[in-house]
């Protein structure tokens, strides 16, 4: 069974330039999560999605993040403009329902802005 | 409220040692507990997870215990192996507004000696 599939794994950009990354989940899995991981810190959830709907964007910085799950599958996650501190590892993760049940993480794409 | 303080940072171990790493909360609503492994360059992976109606749980070399009284939660990683060189982290949610989402430590970077 593939597991959850981000791209691209590195990106590195100038900023103030646009980003997005995509993420394919695993199989099955309708509820999906984009988290964010500074240097030596644990991940923090950005946004949950169950199916196409985000349930919980509570922590997503609007005024320069954006995402999407148009058909309650694959995923992308937008900044635009990039800013010096967006430099992380942005994971994503997958489980079969949010309660309880494990979450698949992706490997991360590591953004360094520039 | 919403914290999960984990220690140590980092933590050297021999081969055939035992690593233990600790982690407090405050929000008396967690009520699930896991902890997740992060190899270099890969995402966190579940590794063990325990809820607050037992003591204690093992699975092979990993043991966690849980103290409800003191909010405390502990991995010990018995015969622990240079294979086990990580970092983890332990999580916690819970509670009417977090129950879906999972709040992480910091991360002990955890290396093991041969």
């Amino acid at each position: 069974e593939a597991g959850v599939v981000q791209s691209p794994r590195y990106k590195i950009i100038e900023k103030k330039q646009p980003v997005a990354f995509w993420c394919n989940p695993i199989s099955g899995h309708n509820t999906l999560y984009w988290y964010l991981q500074n240097l030596g810190q644990g991940p923090e959830l950005l946004i949950r999605y169950e199916n196409e709907e985000a349930v919980d964007d509570s922590q997503l910085p609007k005024d320069r993040f954006s995402a999407e799950r148009l058909k309650g599958v694959d995923s992308t996650l937008k900044i635009q403009p990039a800013e010096l501190g967006d430099s992380a590892v942005y994971l994503c993760a997958s489980s079969s329902t949010s309660d309880y049940n494990e979450q698949f993480f992706g490997p991360g794409t590591r953004l360094t802005v520039l | 409220q919403q914290q999960v303080k984990q220690s140590p940072q980092s933590l050297i171990v021999q081969k055939g040692g035992i690593s233990i790493i600790n982690c407090a909360y405050e929000n008396t609503a967690f009520d699930y507990f896991p902890w997740y492994q992060q190899f270099p360059g890969k995402g966190p992976a579940l590794l063990i997870a325990i809820r607050p109606d037992v003591s204690e749980k093992k699975e092979g070399r990993f043991t966690i215990s849980f103290n409800k009284s003191a909010k405390q939660f502990s991995l010990h990683i018995m015969d622990s192996q240079p294979g086990d060189s990580a970092t983890y982290f332990c999580a916690a949610k819970g509670g009417i507004q977090g129950a879906q989402k999972l709040v992480f430590g910091q991360g002990t970077r955890l290396t093991i000696n041969p």
